[in-house]
């Protein structure tokens, strides 16, 4: 079965340093996107990403954050000037043109800032 | 705005035995999309069900039911035969339609479901 891998599946930086998370998407999706996991919390949305360009956003996904997918396949999250609070689970997950089909999340990046 | 609601933090239930799954939620949309996500300890998360709100009938995939009440905004989650395996967190979301668009998912709290051997 098709699935949307993320690297790293770990990092830890250091408060103030940039992140690049990568995401490699299922080939035939369309739909991309980017979820944050606080310990403990509930999954939430930061971006979604389609045509090359970003559809939507949250309100968490600030200036801090950018997203891109420079090469066609790579899909990554950019996480400037990291703060602690940015330590989370990050998924990425995929969905394909066709409506109402669930998203395909890949397995994650647990992300902590120290 | 939608919200989802999952109101039971935790539950248990013994293998074999069938436990359901709470979720409700809040929306002024009358077309929408309801899934149940599993996340095991790997964190990963993985489709168990979707619901298409626009079909009164309830989806199932082998062991995993669910039961949409529509008018009530109620969509809870039948797991039949309980396996150690479906030991995780259980995240129930919404997503309304778009024509065509893919909108972003709604998720609830969650509700780590225990299996007990």
């Amino acid at each position: 079965e098709p699935e949307v891998t993320q690297t790293p599946s770990h990092q830890v930086t250091q408060m103030g340093q940039e992140v690049i998370l990568r995401c490699v998407p299922i080939s035939n999706h369309l739909y991309f996107y980017w979820y944050r996991q606080i310990l403990g919390q509930k999954v939430e949305f930061l971006v979604s990403f389609y045509n090359n360009e970003i559809s939507e956003k949250s309100e968490i996904f600030d200036d801090q954050f950018s997203v891109e997918r420079p090469d066609g396949s790579n899909f990554t999250l950019k996480i400037r000037s990291t703060k602690l609070e940015d330590s989370a689970m990050y998924f990425c997950a995929t969905a394909p043109e066709r409506e109402g089909y669930g998203y395909t999340f890949g397995s994650g990046t647990r992300l902590t800032v120290v | 705005a939608q919200t989802v609601t999952q109101s039971q933090p935790e539950m248990s239930v013994q293998e074999a035995e069938t436990v359901t799954l709470s979720c409700t939620y809040d929306t002024s949309e009358s077309d929408y999309y309801l899934f149940w996500y599993k996340q095991p300890p790997s964190r990963q998360m993985i489709l168990v069900i979707r619901q298409e709100a626009y079909k009164q009938q309830n989806a199932t995939e082998n062991r995993f039911s669910v039961n949409f009440q529509k008018a009530a905004k109620s969509f809870s989650l039948k797991i039949s035969d309980s396996q150690l395996g479906d030991a995780a967190m259980y995240f129930c979301a919404y997503r309304a339609t778009g024509g065509g668009s893919q909108g972003n998912l709604i998720f609830g709290k969650g509700t780590k479901l225990s299996v007990k051997p």
